[in-house]
């Protein structure tokens, strides 16, 4: 497998612009993250799904977010509209229940987005 | 929630010596602890990972300790290579939650 993907891995946008950030998880995995790295804060879970729903958005920042999994294979993060304090790494990451892999997450190379 | 505090911020050692990170959380309810090793423009990583039914756990210069008592682990990294330097991350979870909870990240700096 090619492990978790995402796109794109550099995005830069101006204030007030709509930003999405797409994911393709592991093939056969059920669970999703969303993590957001900043210098400041660190590595926070942002929202997690189980099988496609979601299941805890409490670390989503505020209405400007929202995130989909219209399917197993895809997922999407948009920032609309989107604010100079929204830079970071935003990280994919996905995960199996079953298996010796189970509990591991599996994290794709991120996205970087500056918002100017 | 859970809170996971990590120390040192940045570590820096000559080639060979030996490296150690501490973490401690704050649930008791947490099973789990991962360790991740983040490299320069790349997500992080598993290395190594420890349930809490079990005290210690070593795979090859790694090694993994809980203390569940005191609520606290550690990595410690042997024979330390120029390969190891990287940001190294600890996590936890709690029962029940599919989510981690991740430290502040330790900068490793291995000397060569």
């Amino acid at each position: 497998d090619a492990g978790v993907i995402q796109s794109p891995r550099h995005e830069v946008t101006e204030m007030g612009q709509e930003v999405t950030l797409r994911c393709k998880p592991i093939s056969g995995h059920d669970y999703l993250f969303w993590y957001r790295q900043t210098m400041m804060r660190g590595l926070e879970l942002l929202i997690y799904f189980n099988n496609n729903v979601p299941i805890d958005d409490s670390g989503m920042p505020e209405d400007r977010f929202s995130a989909k999994m219209p399917n197993a294979s895809f997922s999407t993060l948009k920032i609309q509209p989107s604010e100079p304090r929204d830079s970071a790494v935003y990280f994919c990451a996905s995960s199996t229940v079953s298996g010796r892999a189970g509990n591991i997450q599996y994290f794709g190379a991120g996205t970087r987005l500056s918002v100017l | 929630g859970e809170n996971v505090e990590q120390h040192p911020s940045t570590l820096s050692v000559q080639e060979g010596d030996s490296a150690v990170i501490k973490c401690t959380y704050s649930d008791s309810a947490s099973n789990y602890f991962p360790w991740y090793k983040q490299e320069l423009g790349k997500g992080p990583q598993l290395i190594i990972d420890i349930r809490s039914n079990v005290g210690e756990k070593k795979d090859q210069r790694i090694a993994v300790t809980l203390n569940k008592t005191a609520k606290h682990f550690s990595l410690h990294i042997t024979e330390t290579q120029p390969e190891d330097s990287a940001v190294y991350f600890c996590a936890a979870r709690e029962t029940g939650r599919r989510a981690l909870t991740f430290g502040s990240g330790t900068r490793l700096q291995v000397q060569p």
